[in-house]
């Protein structure tokens, strides 16, 4: 069974703290994303890496930064964590070369409060 | 840019109901197009896609047909259940130029009742 694993289910952190979510897939894919969830905003793309070591911004990259060390694991760093990060944030992983077709696979989610 | 506009939620309905939630889609491309679901405590899921004009995409019920005349991409079910309670997000996906890049819209929440 294909996974992508996010390594919190919940998080709170304090204003100011340097916030690392991981992310974890086992399917070789190329692709990966992350993106944030909010009500009445949908999924918006934060930023996404195509191969280890390369990155791309999303719609909403501003307080983030990613970090693809491996191929299959990609980290989304909140450098100062602040109060407008406080969302749902969702990884996926995609497979490159198959076509926007192809579908794209999703962790469970983490859940960051920041207070 | 491209994008995706869904209906507003929440979508509150008894069981067996017709479920229609509509989607529009702006794109420069010609788009594969998703539908996504969300139940509670979970991540996404895909529920169906389709790729072409007039193709249609089917699964657990619910179809949804690729109009590009209309550009649109309504999801519907004939009989709804409580199972199928969870937000649902349509989306889509175009060509090499954006990395395969997913765009969603904002999501519909579907509440069915007993």
């Amino acid at each position: 069974d294909v996974k992508v694993t996010q390594s919190s289910r919940y998080l709170v952190k304090r204003t100011g703290e340097k916030v690392f979510l991981e992310c974890v897939q086992d399917m070789d894919h190329e692709n990966m994303f992350w993106y944030r969830q909010d009500p009445g905003l949908g999924l918006r793309l934060i930023y996404f890496s195509y191969d280890v070591k390369m990155k791309e911004k999303g719609d909403i990259p501003e307080g983030y930064s990613v970090s693809r060390e491996k191929k299959e694991r990609f980290s989304l760093i909140l450098e100062s964590a602040s109060t407008n990060q406080t969302s749902m944030y969702l990884c996926a992983s995609r497979l490159r070369g198959g076509g926007p077709s192809t579908e794209a696979f999703f962790g469970q989610g983490t859940r960051l409060t920041v207070v | 840019g491209d994008s995706v506009t869904q209906m507003e939620g929440p979508v509150t309905l008894s069981e067996e109901a017709f479920l229609t939630i509509n989607c529009t889609y702006t794109a420069t491309g010609y788009p594969s197009l998703f539908w996504y679901v969300q139940y509670p405590g979970e991540g996404l899921q895909l529920l169906l896609k389709a790729t072409k004009a007039d193709d249609k995409g089917s699964n657990k019920g619910f179809e949804a047909t690729y109009r590009k005349e209309t550009t649109s991409f309504h999801l519907e079910k004939g009989s709804v259940q409580v199972s199928d309670s969870a937000v649902y997000f349509c989306a889509l996906s175009a060509g090499p130029g954006g990395y395969n890049k997913l765009i969603f819209g904002a999501g519909t929440r579907l509440a069915v009742h007993p």
